[in-house]
């Protein structure tokens, strides 16, 4: 079956640095992924989905200018959170499309764990 | 916007037992697809079934079934002979093809030996 990786799977960084996650597709080409984020206890919410070689869309509430979206090729997408605060602290989940028999499925990534201190 | 709603936070069932999770959503859609995932601890997001819209039979994977009503938008999920590995966080989803999922607030099943 389709595989999604995500690298790092845990990272720690200090207040006001920036942090980049990668999700790649290892064994297919997505043209498009989603990024979600998870809190604690919560369910996933969507961020924004992410289109290769165009801009990424974001969801009401989700400042584009902190959690930068590249999605450079069919099978890497990054998400950078810039300056990031305590608050931003989550576990950030992507997942990528495969096109099945007139079906897009959905694969997930096994995520990542940030947290911010 | 299309909504998720999952009634029930927690659950128990005794191993080899059968439960049934509880879903409801709303679109004003008539094409979309329905799923039920799986989250462990590892938080690992396991797809457990999937239900095409436009088909009225329901979906079954070996233990796991849904019992889909359109006109009601409801869409439980039944596990039948429950085993300790069923133990996880179960979220509901909703999506059109190709979309991302709109997810419920999940329910946390508890297995008991």
């Amino acid at each position: 079956g389709a595989v999604v990786s995500q690298h790092p799977s845990w990272v720690i960084c200090k207040s006001g640095t920036s942090v980049k996650i990668e999700c790649r597709s290892l064994d297919f080409q997505a043209t498009t992924m989603f990024w979600y984020r998870q809190f604690p206890k919560q369910s996933l919410m969507l961020m924004a989905t992410s289109n290769e070689g165009s801009k990424a869309t974001y969801e009401q509430g989700v400042e584009k200018d902190k959690f930068l979206i590249n999605h450079a090729s069919l099978t890497l997408s990054t998400l950078t959170v810039t300056s990031a605060h305590p608050e931003d602290s989550s576990f950030y989940i992507c997942s990528a499309i495969y096109p099945l028999a007139g079906f897009y499925e959905q694969y997930f990534g096994p995520g990542t764990r940030l947290t911010v201190t | 916007a299309q909504t998720v709603t999952q009634s029930q936070p927690e659950m128990s069932v005794q191993e080899a037992e059968t439960v049934t999770l509880s879903c409801t959503y709303d679109t004003s859609e008539s094409d979309y697809y329905l799923f039920w995932y799986k989250q462990p601890p590892s938080r690992q997001m396991i797809l457990v079934i999937r239900q095409e819209a436009y088909k009225q039979q329901n979906a079954t994977e070996n233990r796991f079934s849904v019992n889909f009503q359109k006109a009601a938008k409801s869409f439980s999920l039944k596990i039948s002979d429950s085993q300790l590995g069923d133990a996880a966080m179960y979220f509901c989803g909703y999506s059109n093809s190709g979309y991302a999922l709109n997810f419920g607030k999940g329910t946390s099943l508890l297995v008991t030996p």
